[in-house]
């Protein structure tokens, strides 16, 4: 069953601590991505990965901080630098233009 | 930074009854996707159009492209209150990387 899993579904945070929130994908695809979303407002991209061992910042990465070690793998680090981390985490993973999406992250601090 | 801009914000019909969203942007692009997002879900893709193209129809989805606008339109016939959900569409500029807009939220009524 092909597809991208995130991990966990709800995480809390208290202020101070940095979390890791996984993102797992088997579509053998090469490039993947982690986006922000605030209630009523579209996607903003965080980092990306167009291949293993290689990510790239994008609009917003202040805060964050990712590794791509596997291919199937790209986790997410919400540090403590990142002053307002109460939002929607999704990753999603693409091969051509088309982006395939996780069910999320709702990442609450405490 | 935003480059796809939807417009109507919120959009409400009665099941049945067609329903139209409008995508603006700013740059010249590759192509256009639109997605759509169930409540607290990851977003699933419905249908990309490229930049040389007009028109695309996808089962109830008809998109419409007009590059010299700067616009797009997506058509759902014969809406059905499983379509009620948040769609958005996402311009792609620099190679894989998308730009999406704040979205439309469509409630279909039963």
């Amino acid at each position: 069953d092909g597809g991208i899993t995130q991990s966990p579904k709800y995480l809390f945070r208290k202020e101070g601590q940095n979390v890791t929130l996984s993102c797992e994908q088997n579509l053998n695809h090469d490039a993947m991505y982690w986006y922000r979303q605030d209630p009523g407002q579209g996607l903003r991209l965080i980092y990306y990965s167009q291949i293993v061992n290689d990510f790239q910042k994008g609009d917003i990465a202040e805060g964050y901080s990712v590794s791509r070690e596997k291919k199937e793998s790209f986790p997410l680090t919400v540090t403590s630098a990142q002053k307002n981390p109460t939002a929607f985490y999704l990753c999603a993973s693409s091969i051509d233009s088309e982006q395939f999406f996780g069910p999320g992250t709702r990442l609450t601090v405490l | 930074s935003q480059q796809g801009e939807e417009d109507p914000q919120a959009l409400s019909i009665q099941e049945g009854e067609n329903a139209t969203m409008n995508c603006s942007y700013k740059t010249s692009i590759n192509n256009l996707q639109w997605y759509r997002q169930n409540s607290g879900r990851g977003l699933v893709h419905l249908i990309l159009i490229r930049s040389n193209e007009r028109e695309k129809h996808s089962g109830r989805l008809r998109v419409t492209l007009d590059t010299s606008k700067k616009s797009s339109s997506l058509l759902i016939t014969a809406s059905r209150a499983a379509d009620t959900a948040s769609y958005f569409c996402a311009t792609d500029k620099y190679g894989n990387k998308l730009v999406f807009g704040a979205g439309t939220i469509l409630r279909v009524k039963s």
